[in-house]
């Protein structure tokens, strides 16, 4: 059974800090690895997708990795400001299609 | 374009009731999954339909059923409520749900169950 786990749960960074969060699933044989974010009271927000063939992606200020091998990912956020301040979820999709399993997030919030 | 829509936002029910959520996809879109959300358990698999089939099942009881429109629109009930219902119930769509595009959420609908 695939479990994903996110560290850290909880990140408190100042403005402008680069940060990265962190992302372990223990059976390699995923589809793809999605990064969402949740704000309070909301649904999830797709931030990056990345394929099981691919290394990363980047959007913005976002980079993501993918370690199939080893069953890791991470996201990087270059320049953190308050408006990042959410919830971050990792989620991999496995060969099966379109079921994902999430981790349990990591709640980032960014002071100015 | 219009987003994932769910409705109704909020729902309070009491125990022993039934409950139908609704979900209308991206224009388009084809797959639509339903997921529980709750503070012990995270973000939880309930099913996936497409094309008005469902294709994958997650591990819940009996009492959580959904269904699939020809316009792509969903439905999820849940039948003789418990105590243990109350979560955000969050909705997804894709394309055709094969893992080559994001799923995109909506909302999502806050059952309390009295």
């Amino acid at each position: 059974k695939q479990e994903v786990t996110q560290i850290p749960a909880a990140l408190s960074v100042p403005e402008g800090e680069n940060l990265v969060l962190n992302c372990s699933f223990t059976d390699s044989a995923i589809y793809n690895l999605q990064w969402f974010r949740q704000d309070p009271g909301k649904g999830l927000t797709s931030l990056l997708l990345i394929q099981s063939s691919q290394r990363e992606q980047t959007s913005g200020r976002l980079n993501a990795s993918l370690d199939k091998s080893s069953g890791r990912s991470t996201l990087y956020i270059a320049a953190s400001q308050p408006g990042d301040s959410a919830t971050y979820l990792c989620a991999v999709e496995e060969t099966s299609g379109s079921r994902l399993t999430f981790g349990e997030g990591t709640q980032l919030t960014v002071n100015p | 374009k219009a987003g994932v829509t769910q409705t109704p936002r909020y729902l309070i029910k009491t125990r022993g009731q039934q409950v139908t959520l609704s979900c209308s996809p991206i224009s388009g879109h084809r797959s639509v999954s339903w997921y529980q959300q709750t503070p012990g358990q995270g973000l939880q698999f309930l099913f996936e339909y497409f094309s008005e089939t469902q294709r994958n099942k997650g591990n819940f009881p009996g009492r959580f059923s959904g269904r699939q429109f020809s316009n792509s629109r969903s439905e999820m009930n849940v039948s003789t409520l418990e105590l243990g219902d109350s979560a955000l119930y969050l909705c997804a769509s894709s394309l055709f749900g094969e893992g080559s595009q994001p799923q995109h959420f909506g909302d999502g609908t806050r059952l309390s169950i009295l």
